[in-house]
């Protein structure tokens, strides 16, 4: 089906294990997001990418690896994980403009024990 | 730096009440502006945008004008209906470079009994 998918939608690991979360979109949009959501907070952006090959740093990236070697596929990896990352995760994806839409993936909830 | 602030939650209002939850934001530019929502368990979906000034989004009931004076963007609807209980994120993107990035609000939950 046509969109933007997140797996696992549900992820429980322990502290200092590596996890990754992977997004892919078959829309061929440029940009695509990685967003953490947490009560208080709302939605803090952790990494985005304008085209393949291409990342850059959002607000909260410190601890995270991302990759983009493909234009529809975005992992966000979590090296060595925290108990404070445990949140909601949030992939996103959009076209070019900055009036373009961005849509949203369903979202992954990750525990860190 | 840019941001939105939001009206804190939650808001419980009886169905077919007006809901108005506040939105403003600081810029430097001239962003566009949206309103998305979160129905639990789900990703956000947009709900309205607006690109300029004097604008105004509408969509399913709700509607929001572009405030330029105000730097505001409420979000309103006429009667809402328990099917509308939500969180509503209020966020703006301006392009800055090679970037179209969205700073979001903190997000406001609606919550609509009958």
């Amino acid at each position: 089906d046509a969109g933007i998918t997140q797996s696992p939608r549900y992820k429980i690991t322990e502290t200092g294990r590596q996890v990754t979360l992977m997004c892919h979109q078959t829309w061929s949009h440029s940009y695509m997001f990685w967003y953490r959501q947490d009560l208080g907070h709302g939605l803090r952006l952790i990494y985005y990418s304008a085209a393949a090959d291409i990342t850059d740093k959002g607000e909260v990236p410190d601890g995270y690896v991302v990759s983009r070697s493909k234009t529809e596929n975005f992992p966000l990896t979590l090296e060595s994980a925290t108990r404070s990352q445990t949140s909601v995760y949030f992939c996103a994806s959009k076209r070019g403009q900055v009036t373009d839409t961005q849509y949203f993936g369903p979202g992954t909830r990750l525990t860190v024990l | 730096g840019n941001s939105v602030t939001q009206m804190e939650g939650p808001v419980t209002l009886s169905e077919e009440a007006f809901l108005t939850i506040n939105c403003t934001y600081t810029a430097t530019g001239y962003p566009s502006l949206f309103w998305y929502v979160q129905y639990p368990g789900e990703g956000l979906q947009l709900l309205l945008k607006a690109t300029k000034a004097d604008d105004k989004g509408s969509n399913k009931g709700f509607e929001a004008t572009y405030r330029k004076e105000t730097t505001s963007f409420h979000l309103e609807k006429g009667s809402v209906q328990v099917s509308d209980s939500a969180v509503y994120f209020c966020a703006l993107s301006l392009n800055t470079g090679t970037a179209s990035k969205l700073t979001f609000g903190t997000g406001t939950r609606l919550q609509v009994t009958l």
